[in-house]
């Protein structure tokens, strides 16, 4: 049974730090991988997917990596900023499966300090 | 932009009663999915629905009914509401099996059951 995790839990910087957040993930047998972020209290947005076949994908601040081999996914934030606080998601789409469905880690509540 | 639009913000709901959660899409999607996210335990699959009339249980179906009669609606239905059903609850979309398949997440609907 395919299981993610994301550590830290919890992370708290500085303003203008540059960060990493982690995704493992148990089943290398993926379609792709997301990142998404989420505001207290609001829904889910997407930032950045990751087919199986690619290594990374950037988006502005944003540098996401994958290494399907080893189960593990990267978030880089870069010259991170307080609007940049929110909890952020991985979630891995199982490969061989006729739908979409995503399975989600629990998440890193990311706080960035003035 | 797409757009996925959940009736309600917040829901109270007492115990035993029957409750409807409706979410709408406007990108002629044929993927539609229910979500429940609770502390610890992250994003929950509930249902899904790949087409008109079509579902499928994911991984925590009981206690919850579904309906899809058009295909921008999907519907989340609590037959007798208990107090562990308390919880947000989080619908998305993806298009159809081709391209990226981003899911896109309505704003949540929290519901508490007393």
């Amino acid at each position: 049974k395919q299981e993610v995790t994301q550590i830290p839990a919890a992370l708290s910087v500085p303003e203008g730090e540059n960060l990493v957040l982690n995704c493992s993930f148990t089943d290398s047998a993926i379609y792709n991988l997301q990142w998404f972020r989420q505001d207290p209290g609001k829904g889910l947005t997407s930032l950045l997917l990751i087919q199986s076949s690619q290594r990374e994908q950037t988006s502005g601040r944003l540098n996401a990596s994958l290494d399907k081999s080893s189960g593990r996914s990267t978030l880089y934030i870069a010259a991170s900023q307080p609007g940049d606080s929110a909890t952020y998601l991985c979630a891995v789409r199982p490969s061989g499966g006729a739908t979409n469905k995503l399975i989600f880690g629990t998440g890193t509540l990311l706080a960035v300090q003035p | 932009d797409v757009k996925v639009t959940q009736s309600s913000r917040y829901l109270v709901k007492r115990t035993g009663e029957k409750v409807f959660l409706e979410c709408v899409q406007d990108m002629d999607h044929e993927n539609m999915f229910w979500y429940r996210q609770d502390p610890g335990l992250g994003l929950r699959l509930i249902y899904f629905s790949y087409d008109v009339k079509m579902k499928e249980k994911g991984d925590i179906p009981e206690g919850y009914s579904v309906s899809r009669e058009k295909k921008e609606r999907f519907s989340l239905i609590l037959e007798s509401a208990s107090t562990n059903q308390t919880s947000m609850y989080l619908c998305a979309s993806s298009p159809g099996q081709g391209g990226k398949n981003i899911q896109y997440f309505g704003a949540g609907t929290r519901l508490s059951v007393l």
